[in-house]
């Protein structure tokens, strides 16, 4: 079946790291993806890895992939007030690909 | 480079009426897809466009319909809408000519939904 599970809330302090988890069901995941979203606005590409690789690292972001876990996480490096926001997984499945499945996003408080 | 356009941003609804949305890709992205965000449940796959035909449908009711012209523009339009329609309506869009995925796909702002 289709699920993507994430912890709703985390809280850090400005300047550590935030890692925000995730775990999907579906191994014939293709992408899997970690959106971004702020109050009031769409959603912001952050970043995605394709379902062969392990790691893929993006200036403060980095994804890491265990495949066998089915598990997925993002780092951000240095986390500052401005990453406060709604962290979302998702996946894509081959052949369906504008359709993702997403997680119920996970809520990053940063405080200074 | 543009980003996905969607209008209107806002708008209310009355229960019965019906509504479109409407949604402009980024420049040369010919893949379009839908989703609809509430706080229950969640963001949830309505249906994908590509050179015009509907590609991939999620579980909604016959009510919720899109389509897409031959500038990769798409509206969807949701008929007799009841209160459980309100929502955030995203649009977004990718390259992805063949349906296989191509890691980047690009949302709009959203079109919010009140239905009173």
């Amino acid at each position: 079946g289709e699920d993507v599970e994430q912890s709703l809330f985390l809280s850090v302090r400005e300047g550590d790291s935030s890692v925000i988890n995730c775990t999907y069901t579906d191994s014939s995941s293709t992408y899997l993806y970690w959106y971004k979203q702020e109050p009031g606005a769409g959603l912001q590409l952050l970043t995605y890895i394709f379902s062969n690789m392990d790691m893929k690292q993006d200036q403060r972001l980095t994804v890491l992939l265990n495949k066998k876990d089915k598990h997925l996480s993002l780092r951000i490096a240095d986390t500052q007030t401005g990453d406060s926001a709604i962290y979302f997984c998702a996946e894509s499945k081959y052949n369906q690909g504008g359709k993702l499945i997403f997680g119920q996003g996970t809520e990053l408080s940063v405080k200074p | 480079k543009a980003g996905v356009t969607q209008t209107p941003r806002y708008l209310i609804k009355t229960r019965g009426q019906q509504v479109t949305l409407s949604c402009s890709p980024i420049s040369g992205h010919r893949s379009v897809s839908w989703y609809q965000q509430t706080p229950g449940q969640g963001l949830q796959f309505l249906f994908e466009y590509f050179s015009e035909t509907q590609r991939n449908k999620g579980n909604f009711p016959g009510r919720f319909s899109g389509r897409q012209f031959s500038n990769s523009r798409s509206e969807m339009n949701v008929s007799t809408l009841e209160l459980g329609d309100s929502a955030l309506y995203l649009c977004a869009s990718s390259l992805d000519p063949s349906g296989r995925g191509t890691g980047e796909l690009f949302f709009g702002e959203g079109s919010r939904l009140t239905v009173l």
